[in-house]
């Protein structure tokens, strides 16, 4: 069984300071792995996602997320947050060949001016 | 493009009474369809998933229930409600090969009073 652990459920940063959201993973073998973000009273949508190829991967909004297998970690950042940044971030994982994620449980990032 | 429609937005209803809540997606064909259900602070609940017309999985004993009559359309309901059952109720779909990557929708905000 896979699982998913965002470590923080809250992260407050400052206006244009970095953004770090935390994921690790357990699987058996290497997932797909992804980052939603969901805005207040909205649906979540794709940030970004790793498959296969380039650990490193770039997303929308200027997020990217380095794929690193040997400490089982998908780890979002970004390097100047922005007040339009605030909402709650989810990292999710598939298992190859199946089709029901794990989901974490999400990190609400507050951007403080 | 896909989009993913899901109505109403948001419902009140007392606690004994029915619910069905109503998902279309458009822009492809035989998608995987799923429902989650967000509780207030809390993560993302797989409450039911569909491969295919008729073909229902449930995640979640409850006094849910999901169908999907057409290939696009995916409805979630309950004879009686509970007031357990207030939450955050996302639809989402993804593709049935590659990387199953999800695609929510809105939303819709129960509260059963």
């Amino acid at each position: 069984a896979q699982s998913v652990t965002q470590l923080g459920s809250h992260v407050s940063v400052s206006e244009g300071a970095l953004v770090l959201l935390r994921c690790n993973y357990s699987s058996s073998v290497p997932p797909y792995l992804f980052w939603y973000v969901q805005y207040p009273n909205q649906g979540l949508q794709l940030l970004l996602k790793y498959t296969t190829g380039a650990t490193l991967v770039k997303g929308i909004n200027g997020f990217e997320a380095e794929f690193k297998k040997s400490e089982t970690s998908f780890h979002l950042t970004k390097p100047s947050a922005h007040m339009s940044d605030a909402a709650e971030y989810f990292c999710a994982v598939t298992s190859r060949g199946s089709y029901i994620p794990t989901f974490g449980r999400g990190t609400s990032l507050i951007v403080h001016p | 493009s896909q989009t993913i429609h899901q109505w109403p937005a948001t419902l009140v209803q007392p606690v004994g009474s029915p619910l069905s809540l109503e998902c279309t997606v458009e822009g492809t064909s035989n998608p995987n369809l799923y429902w989650y259900r967000q509780a207030a602070g809390r993560g993302l609940q797989l409450l039911f998933y569909s491969v295919g017309i008729g073909q229902i999985s449930s995640e979640v004993p409850q006094n849910l229930s999901a169908s999907r009559p057409q290939d696009r359309q995916f409805i979630l309901s309950s004879k009686k409600l509970l007031l357990s059952d207030s939450g955050f109720y996302l639809c989402a779909w993804s593709v049935t090969a590659g990387t199953y990557e999800q695609y929510f929708g809105p939303g819709t905000r129960l509260t059963v009073t």
